[in-house]
């Protein structure tokens, strides 16, 4: 089955540097690499996602990559601010939904 | 509109008890999770359940676990027999599987279960 790791585990960046996290995915099938972000005591939610047709998408100050040849996609957060200190999963999707999630990225960025 | 809603929001029970932890989609929804998050940790998948078809249980840990979905609405996940390492938090998601099978899941507030 689908195995998602995750990487760094803790990141610590400096206001208005840039943050990156590393995911990679063993399952050759998946086709479909979502983000969420984890707010301290709160749900996840959404904040990008990629297909395997597409290897790069940006949204303001976060872009995912996607290397579907070396297995491995990435989250890129940049001009980092306070509000974005939260836990990042990563996560790969098979072509049947189901979806496994990396480990998580807590993030602090510190003024 | 409504967002995932689940009850009860904490659960306390002695071990070697059965649980119900229940899980109310976002209306038209399809596509049900259920995922279990240890203190700290990463969202663990356990099983979904989309339309009709016959449910991916292939993430529930023994068969002490179990889950339905009753007229492609409501969930409940059962946990016979409860052991401390049980003990987490038990959130639900739902998708619509939308155009292009993007599958964006909203995912309720949880269940935080606590095995004494």
């Amino acid at each position: 089955g689908e195995n998602v790791e995750q990487h760094p585990s803790t990141l610590s960046v400096q206001e208005g540097d840039s943050a990156v996290i590393k995911c990679t995915y063993s399952d050759s099938a998946s086709n479909y690499f979502p983000w969420y972000k984890q707010e301290l005591g709160k749900r996840p939610q959404l904040i990008i996602d990629i297909r395997s047709n597409v290897g790069e998408k940006k949204d303001q100050r976060i872009a995912v990559t996607l290397n579907k040849t070396a297995k491995h996609f990435s989250l890129h957060i940049t001009e980092t601010q306070p509000e974005d200190s939260a836990v990042y999963f990563c996560a790969a999707e098979d072509g049947g939904f189901k979806t496994i999630f990396g480990a998580g990225t807590r993030l602090f960025v510190k003024a | 509109g409504a967002g995932v809603s689940q009850s009860p929001s904490n659960k306390v029970t002695e071990k070697g008890k059965d649980v119900e932890l229940r899980c109310d989609p976002i209306s038209g929804h399809t596509a049900l999770y259920w995922y279990r998050q240890s203190l700290g940790q990463g969202l663990e998948f356990l099983i979904y359940f989309q339309g009709n078809s016959a449910p991916d249980k292939s993430g529930l840990p023994s068969d002490r676990f179990s889950a339905e979905r009753t007229g492609g609405s409501v969930s409940t996940l059962t946990i016979q027999r409860t052991q401390q390492e049980d003990s987490a938090v038990y959130l639900c998601a739902s998708s619509p599987l939308g155009a292009g099978g993007l599958n964006e899941q909203f995912f309720g507030p949880g269940t935080r279960l606590t095995v004494l």
